[in-house]
């Protein structure tokens, strides 16, 4: 079953420091997403993204975070000076179709730690 | 826009049944279910669509009162494999359409003793 991919599975940064999240989501789905999850806690949406533009954002994707789809099949989350509460899971996700009558397909996920 | 999730946590005894709640403060479009083992990404479930609807996967099965509001996630006759925290998400209607992204509550952490 296609799946979606993300690297790395650990990120380690010092404060201050960009970071590039990567996903290859599966093929022929058309919206993208990334969530992020802090220990424990719950599942939170950062950004989707459909036909190359953004098409929502939240409040925690501020200025500090961009996306980009750069080919025809990575997706990457960019944050540009790290903060320590940046520390958390994220999660890339894929949907085929409209939300709702598409699953959400999560990767695996890339546990940044920001020291 | 957070949906409210209730029980926050619950123990069950293997065979035992479970309700988990989920209330949203918005008209919604569609509802769904996912579940997350520790350590692994939430999976899939299922959907629930605005006209109020019940669907079943196994012995999980899930309705939506699009009048309330509010899903419910029923699970019968409780397995061990069914451990793990369960995530409803909602798609709120904006401006007469779908929001076009899922928004999850905090999760209720299920766990199933033999």
């Amino acid at each position: 079953e296609p799946e979606v991919t993300q690297t790395p599975s650990h990120q380690v940064t010092q404060m201050g420091q960009e970071v590039i999240l990567r996903c290859v989501p599966i093929s022929n789905h058309l919206y993208f997403y990334w969530y992020r999850q802090i220990l424990g806690q719950k599942v939170e949406f950062l950004v989707s993204f459909y036909n190359n533009e953004i098409s929502e954002k939240s409040e925690i994707f501020d200025d500090q975070f961009s996306v980009e789809r750069p080919d025809g099949s990575n997706f990457t989350l960019k944050i540009r000076s790290t903060k320590l509460e940046d520390s958390a899971m994220y999660f890339c996700a894929s949907m085929r179709g409209k939300v709702w009558n598409s699953p959400l397909h999560f990767g695996n996920g890339t546990r940044l730690t920001v020291t | 826009q957070q949906p409210v999730q209730s029980p926050q946590a619950v123990i069950l005894r293997e065979g035992e049944d479970a309700v988990i709640n989920c209330s949203s403060s918005k008209a919604l479009y569609s509802v769904h279910w996912y579940r997350q083992k520790h350590g692994e990404a939430p999976v899939f479930l299922m959907i629930l669509l605005k006209g109020g609807e019940q669907k079943g996967h196994e012995k999980i099965s899930a309705s939506f009162n699009e009048k309330k509001q509010q899903s419910s996630l029923y699970l019968t006759a409780s397995q061990l494999s069914y451990s793990g925290t369960y995530f409803c998400g909602t798609e709120i209607i904006n401006y007469g359409g779908s929001q076009g992204n899922l928004i999850f509550g905090k999760g209720t952490k299920l766990s199933v003793k033999p």
